[in-house]
């Protein structure tokens, strides 16, 4: 059974930095194929891809905002990590990780708020 | 980037009856492999979105046979048979050939 559960700190400020954990079960991400994704998506509107990483430890990024993400993994403990640097109120919203497989399982979202 | 296309924004249908969803994407999603990297995901409300369809016609597991995708390089369709109430949400449709990965606007569907 594949699950997938994210965490963050629910609320920060203008300009810090925020840290989001993905903790799966079910799946490695040190199988041939494997990856895990994050979108995430402010209330009421769409979703928007932020990055991924592969089993390989390659990693794809969305050039909007490249700067400013980092995405790991602790293949060990079954996590995905990503990191968002120097936050604006722009980027509150809900944050998913989702396995790339299609994203055909989901988290069940963690929220955040950027607000001072 | 690729950008998706939705249409309609929002559709109410009769419980029994059938609803359709087009999406349309600005660069063919067809794959030198022969896959074309469309899929449709259903947000139903409060919760995560759900793969319904991956790589434009395979049904992911789980989903009731009710739907189904079709679609061209370009042009790409949701069917829905038989629409039930549990159908309720935000449909959207996804890209997923190339970086950076980008969803459709979403198709509120609603029964009537």
């Amino acid at each position: 059974q594949v699950t997938l559960k994210e965490s963050g700190p629910g609320i920060l400020q203008p300009s810090q930095t925020l840290s989001l954990t993905c903790t799966f079960s079910g799946f490695s991400l040190s199988t041939y194929g494997m990856g895990v994704g994050w979108i995430r998506q402010p209330s009421g509107k769409g979703l928007e891809w932020l990055a991924n990483i592969w089993w390989d430890d390659d990693k794809y990024y969305n050039p909007s905002l490249k700067n400013r993400l980092t995405i790991s993994k602790d293949t060990s403990n079954n996590q995905a990590f990503l990191k968002i640097t120097n936050v604006d109120t722009a980027d509150t919203a809900t944050y998913y990780c989702a396995r790339e497989r299609g994203f055909d399982y989901w988290g069940q979202g963690v929220m955040v708020t950027v607000s001072s | 980037d690729i950008v998706m296309t939705q249409a309609p924004l929002s559709v109410s249908v009769t419980p029994g009856e059938s609803a359709s969803i087009s999406c349309r994407s600005s660069k063919s999603l067809l794959h030198s492999n022969g896959i074309t990297y469309v899929y449709w995901y259903l947000q139903k409300p409060g919760k995560s979105p759900q793969l319904l369809i991956y790589r434009m016609s395979n049904l992911a597991s789980g989903v009731p046979d009710r739907f189904s995708g079709s679609g061209s390089e370009t042009d790409f369709t949701l069917k829905i048979s038989r629409v039930e109430a549990e159908d309720v949400g935000i449909y959207y449709c996804g890209q997923l050939l190339e970086n950076p990965y980008t969803f459709g606007a979403g198709t509120k569907l609603e029964l009537k």
